[in-house]
């Protein structure tokens, strides 16, 4: 099975913070994504990476940037944290173009 | 903007039951998935049905594709208490995934 670990759970951080969020697979997957998830919106795709130093912007990247330096970890980092990026972070991979993805459990980030 | 939109947005039914679940979107597609989401964890890939199929099954599960009308349905069979998750849709686009926001399913012991 696909394993996707995220960081943390839960990570409370304060408005101006630089924050990471990581995320580690161990199944050699080319394609990674980071989505944010707020009630009533569904998932929106912030950013993705199909191979190591490639990132791709997603529909919502303002305030976000991304970093992958090794193929197995994709990191998410918030800039200069705001209250409006509090919300449920995934991340997920995908072994190609039109497989089926493989989810993190999430993490979940206040920003006061 | 949305590709996938789920009906209904809530479903409360009797363990037991079927539970059909409805996906419409906008533009052509390569495939589409289905996913579930129990309360605050990721979700977990349920079953993918390719543009030229109509229907594919997986255990409890049925998924219908019809294209003409932009359309699919999910349907649990025999739903027990653990199927109480959130289920989404979601349909290729340009090297991603488009998710809709979803359909809460309550599984009444």
């Amino acid at each position: 099975d696909v394993k996707v670990t995220q960081s943390s759970r839960y990570l409370v951080k304060r408005t101006g913070e630089k924050v990471f969020l990581e995320c580690v697979q161990d199944m050699d997957h080319e394609n990674m994504f980071w989505y944010r998830q707020d009630p009533g919106l569904g998932l929106r795709l912030i950013y993705f990476s199909y191979d190591v130093k490639m990132k791709e912007k997603g529909d919502i990247p303002e305030g976000y940037s991304v970093s992958r330096e090794k193929k197995e970890r994709f990191s998410l980092i918030l800039e200069s944290a705001s209250t409006n990026q509090t919300s449920m972070y995934l991340c997920a991979t995908e072994n190609g173009e039109g497989w089926p993805q493989h989810f993190g459990d999430g993490t979940r980030l206040s920003i006061l | 903007s949305q590709q996938g939109e789920e009906d209904p947005q809530a479903l409360s039914i009797q363990e037991g039951e079927n539970a059909t679940m409805n996906c419409s979107y906008k533009t052509s597609i390569n495939n589409l998935q289905w996913y579930r989401q129990n309360s605050g964890r990721g979700l977990v890939h349920l079953i993918l049905i390719r543009s030229n199929e109509r229907e594919k099954h997986s255990g409890r599960l049925r998924v219908t594709l019809d294209t003409s009308k932009k359309s699919s349905s999910l349907l649990i069979t025999a739903s027990r208490a653990a199927d109480t998750a959130s289920y989404f849709c979601a349909t290729d686009s340009s090297y991603k995934l488009i998710f809709g926001s979803g359909t809460r399913l309550l599984v009444r012991p």
